[in-house]
C-alpha cells in the first residue's frame, strides 16, 4: 500500500521567514496531494491540494509543489505569521475505483512562528 | 453551518466497557471515514464509508466496529476497549470522487479525546 513520509517533524521559524515542509510517497499511482493544517484543539482543514497533472500551485503565501519523477511533493509557506503556527499533514490518494479508498497521511510537522 | 459533529469530545473509560462515539455530517456526503492520531503516527485510517451500508476497513481496524444505517451518520463502536485504544479520533466526510477518480476535500469533525484506563 501507499506509504507517505513526512519531514521535519518540527519546524520553528521566525516572523517573516519561508517555511518549508517535504513529504515523499511510495505508490506511483497516487494521483492527489492534498495538504491539511490542524490548529490546536481543532480537526484538520484542508489549505491547498495538487493533482498529479500539475507542477505546481498557489494560493497566496502557500505553494505546493509535486515532483512525480521523484515521488515527492512540499509545502511552502512564505511570510510566516504567528497564525501559521499549526500542525501540516500531507497526504496522497490513490484513484478512487470504486472498490477501494485510500487517502494516507504524513505523520504531521509542527510549525511553530516566532516573533 | 455545514459541519460535521462529533460525540463526546472527551471520554474517560475503563478496559472492557463498551462505548460508541457518534458522529453526524449535514453535508450530503456519500463518503465517511474514522481516523486516530497518535503522536509520531499521524492520521491512521481506521474505517470508511462510500454509502449507506457500505463499509470497509482501513488501515488499523482491530478492535473497531461501525455502521452506516443513515447517510448522516458513522457511529464508531468499541466493543471492548483497551488501553491501547487511548487516542484522538477524528471523522470525517466528503463527496464521492467524480469521474477523473480524485478524491474531493475532505471535512474533519473537531475530534474525540478518549482515555481507556
Amino acid at each position: 500500500g501507499e506509504n507517505v513520509e513526512q519531514h521535519p517533524s518540527t519546524l520553528s521559524v521566525q516572523e517573516g521567514d519561508s517555511a518549508v515542509i517535504k513529504c515523499t510517497y511510495s505508490d506511483s499511482a497516487s494521483n492527489y496531494f492534498p495538504w491539511y493544517k490542524q490548529e490546536l484543539g481543532k480537526g484538520p482543514q484542508l489549505i491547498i491540494d495538487i493533482r498529479s497533472n500539475v507542477g505546481e500551485k498557489k494560493d497566496q503565501r502557500i505553494a505546493v509543489t509535486l515532483n512525480k519523477t521523484a515521488k515527492h511533493f512540499s509545502l511552502h509557506i512564505t511570510e510566516t505569521q504567528p497564525e501559521d503556527s499549526a500542525v501540516y499533514f500531507c497526504a496522497a490518494s490513490i484513484p478512487y475505483t470504486g472498490t477501494a479508498s485510500k487517502l494516507t497521511f504524513g505523520t504531521g510537522t509542527r510549525l511553530q512562528v516566532t516573533l | 453551518e455545514a459541519q460535521v459533529t462529533q460525540n463526546p469530545r472527551y471520554l474517560i473509560t475503563v478496559t472492557g466497557k463498551k462505548l460508541t462515539v457518534t458522529c453526524s455530517q449535514n453535508m450530503n456526503h456519500e463518503y465517511m471515514s474514522w481516523y486516530r492520531q497518535d503522536p509520531g503516527l499521524g492520521l491512521r485510517q481506521i474505517y470508511y464509508s462510500m454509502n449507506v451500508e457500505v463499509t470497509d476497513k482501513g488501515d488499523v481496524p482491530e478492535g473497531y466496529k461501525v455502521s452506516r444505517k443513515e447517510k448522516r451518520n458513522f457511529p464508531l463502536i468499541l466493543e471492548s476497549p483497551s488501553p491501547n485504544q487511548t487516542s484522538l479520533y477524528f471523522c470525517a466526510s466528503s463527496p464521492l470522487p467524480g469521474f477523473s477518480g480524485v478524491y474531493n476535500e475532505q471535512f474533519f469533525g473537531p475530534g474525540t479525546r478518549l482515555t481507556v484506563l
